[in-house]
């Protein structure tokens, strides 16, 4: 049972524009949540996150929402660059110091 | 300052061959975590060392694995003897508190 879900597997948006990335969870005591952002052969690498008791975080092009009453976070990039090209992962943590992952979207940014 | 390093990059053996991957942690981590991802699908947590203490193991498949932490600092996972179904990467990841763990660039393991 995937309590992390990422329904989009791929994302393809001009390059300028918004890129929206959607993730929906199931569990209510998650109380923090992150996106990390992989390119092919590496890790994961962090990009940004906010606490359950806020409802957005901004840092530079990147903005998370979360709306819990929908149980949903949503990752706005804008503007779309070229080397956002990348596959996204939506994380939550349920207390603890593990995570709970999607299985991400992939984002391509077309110049 | 160095990230988390993984060794090996790569690695192919047969079906009930043993493997053992190991991790470096970003210098002064207490807290060093193995995740693996499967075919493409969601990258799931295995267990979390504080020090060398294995603060919680959960996601450990089976008692083919084992995970050690020597001395709280690098740590390895062995495989013994591997299926075909361990195949996938293995990532390992470090952080000092609860949130925003950083990962090594993973161990893409192939059973055959």
């Amino acid at each position: 049972d995937q309590q992390v879900k990422q329904n989009s597997p791929s994302l393809s948006v001009q390059e300028g524009r918004i890129s929206i990335l959607n993730c929906d969870y199931t569990n209510s005591m998650f109380d923090y949540f992150l996106w990390y952002k992989k390119y092919p052969a590496e890790g994961p690498t962090f990009l940004i996150s906010i606490s359950s008791i806020k409802d957005k975080n901004e840092d530079g092009r990147f903005t998370v929402f979360l709306n819990k009453s929908a149980k949903h976070l949503s990752l706005h990039i804008v503007p779309s660059q070229p080397g956002d090209s990348a596959v996204y992962f939506c994380a939550a943590s349920p207390g603890t110091y593990k995570y709970i992952f999607g299985t991400g979207t992939r984002l391509k940014v077309l110049a | 300052e160095a990230g988390v390093t993984q060794f090996p990059s790569h690695s192919v053996i047969e079906k009930g061959q043993t493997v053992t991957l190991r991790c470096d942690p970003i210098s002064g981590h207490d807290n060093l975590y193995w995740y693996r991802r499967v075919m493409g699908k969601e990258i799931k947590f295995l267990l979390h060392f504080v020090k060398e203490s294995k603060q919680d193991e959960s996601g450990m498949p089976n008692n083919r694995f084992l995970a050690e932490r020597t001395g709280g600092t690098y740590s390895t996972l062995k495989v013994q003897p591997a299926e075909l179904e361990d195949s996938g990467v293995y990532f390992c990841a470090s952080s000092q508190g609860r949130l925003e763990a950083f990962f090594g660039q993973g161990t893409r393991l192939t059973v055959v």
